[in-house]
């Protein structure tokens, strides 16, 4: 069975430090790749998303960038964090056979900027 | 310009009673519309699913209508259970259109709270 993983769980960071997030996915091949975040209050706001491995789409501009370096592994990254950047990530994955296919979601990185 | 909403930031329902919770959407291009549970802390999971050639989908104690026409699809939970306390997020996707498609557009929540 396909399974998704995030890390870290919980991260506490100074403005202007950088960000690493990873994201892997095990048990499928190609698949296609999200980032979402979900700030207080608000629903969720896909970020990034990938359809191959370097292949990569920004759906907001900010100072968050994402890469994938491998088939099944996502990463988002920022070189100075914001304020801004504070919030619950979540790292999504779909087959990336045509179709009805829902997205399956990680269990988030809460990020907490200081 | 908010394409997926749901209105109702909050719902709160006796246990075994129904919950229906709604959501409207201003895209007509969406085909593909989900439903997502999620609880504190954790990734939202995906509970049900409907296409757009369809009004309604079944699944145990949870139905999904559509009503195209008036772009409106809700969820009916029926016996409702305390542990389907969470909040639960709608959310659409836009026909296919080639490398790239399979984004999806998801609401703000509605939290349900089950009432024991």
């Amino acid at each position: 069975s396909q399974t998704i993983h995030q890390w870290p769980a919980t991260l506490v960071q100074p403005v202007g430090s950088p960000l690493s997030l990873e994201c892997t996915v095990e048990g499928t091949s190609n698949p296609n790749l999200y980032w979402y975040r979900q700030a207080a209050g608000r629903g969720l706001q896909l970020l990034f998303y990938s359809v191959g491995i370097g292949q990569i789409s920004s759906e907001v501009p900010q100072n968050l960038s994402a890469s994938r370096p491998q088939d099944r592994q996502f990463i988002l990254s920022s070189k100075k964090l914001l304020l801004s950047d504070s919030g619950f990530y979540l790292c999504a994955w779909t087959s990336g056979q045509i179709g009805n296919q829902p997205q399956h979601f990680g269990d988030g990185t809460r990020l907490s900027i200081l | 310009d908010q394409q997926v909403k749901q209105n109702s930031p909050s719902l709160s329902v006796q246990e075994g009673r129904i919950s229906i919770l709604n959501c409207d959407y201003t895209n007509s291009m969406f085909d593909y519309f989900l439903w997502y549970k999620k609880y504190p802390a954790e990734g939202p999971t995906f509970l049900i699913s409907i296409s757009s050639i369809k009004d309604k989908n079944e699944d145990g104690r949870f139905t999904v209508f559509l009503n195209k026409s008036a772009k409106h699809l809700s969820l009916h939970i029926v016996p409702s259970q305390p542990g389907d306390s969470a909040v639960y997020f709608c959310a659409a996707r836009e026909a296919y259109s080639g490398a790239g498609s399979y984004q999806l557009t998801f609401g703000k929540g509605t939290k349900l709270s089950v009432i024991p």
